[in-house]
């Protein structure tokens, strides 16, 4: 069975690019959880999402991130515009139930911007 | 909002040496307690987590951890570490239900063992 995939592990953009980050859950698994990591920091809470649904964005910036779980395909994180401010390491975890079961984690995109 | 301390930042200790890892919360209500590794290179892993029940916790290569209500504190103990165990350790906390089910994470706690 295998484990959270995200794709791709490393991205370089300039400022004003866009960034798009896909995350493909662990089998048989629903929830999808972004999270940010800064540079000697811990992991950040984004967003939360079931299949075509947004369900917490409560960590999410208000502006140039978007995150979807579409019906088909993996969840996507994307970043417009981005800014030096914005590299960090992006993980992405899954679990098969909210809140009562562990959140498997992906290996995580190392997003730089140049 | 929640918020997870864990005291220290970085901890040096040699092999078989016991460890004691602090992490505190705040949140008054019902909490779900992890404690995640991430060994050099690799991703995050569950160690342990905390439901409901025996507030000792027994997770995965000897670490067990105490979830203490009235201190709001749930440490991260093992009594003799290996050089293996040298990694960034993460003590996270979620208030379960209410869609309010992203984990709120320390900032973590970098363990080296010397051989």
């Amino acid at each position: 069975n295998a484990g959270v995939m995200q794709n791709p592990r490393h991205l370089v953009r300039r400022r004003g690019q866009e960034a798009r980050l896909r995350c493909s859950p662990m089998k048989g698994h629903s929830h999808v959880y972004w999270y940010r990591q800064l540079p000697e920091e811990g992991l950040k809470f984004m967003v939360y999402l079931q299949k075509e649904n947004i369900i917490d964005e409560s960590g999410m910036p208000k502006e140039r991130f978007s995150a979807e779980f579409p019906k088909e395909g993996p969840s996507i994180l994307r970043i417009q515009q981005v800014v030096r401010g914005d590299s960090a390491a992006y993980f992405c975890a899954s679990s098969p139930t909210a809140g009562v079961d562990e959140q498997y984690f992906g290996p995580g995109t190392r997003l730089t911007v140049t | 909002a929640q918020s997870v301390s864990q005291h220290n930042h970085h901890v040096i200790l040699s092999e078989a040496a016991s460890l004691e890892l602090g992490c505190n919360y705040s949140y008054g209500g019902t909490v779900n307690l992890f404690w995640y590794v991430q060994y050099p290179g690799q991703h995050l892993q569950l160690l342990l987590k905390y439901f409901s029940g025996d507030p000792l916790v027994k997770g995965i290569k000897g670490f067990e951890a105490e979830f203490i209500k009235s201190k709001f504190s749930f440490n991260l103990r093992k009594p003799s570490v290996q050089w293996s165990d040298t990694a960034e350790y993460f003590c996270a906390v979620n208030s379960p239900g209410g869609g309010a089910d992203g984990l709120t994470f320390g900032k973590g706690t970098h363990l080296i063992i010397q051989p």
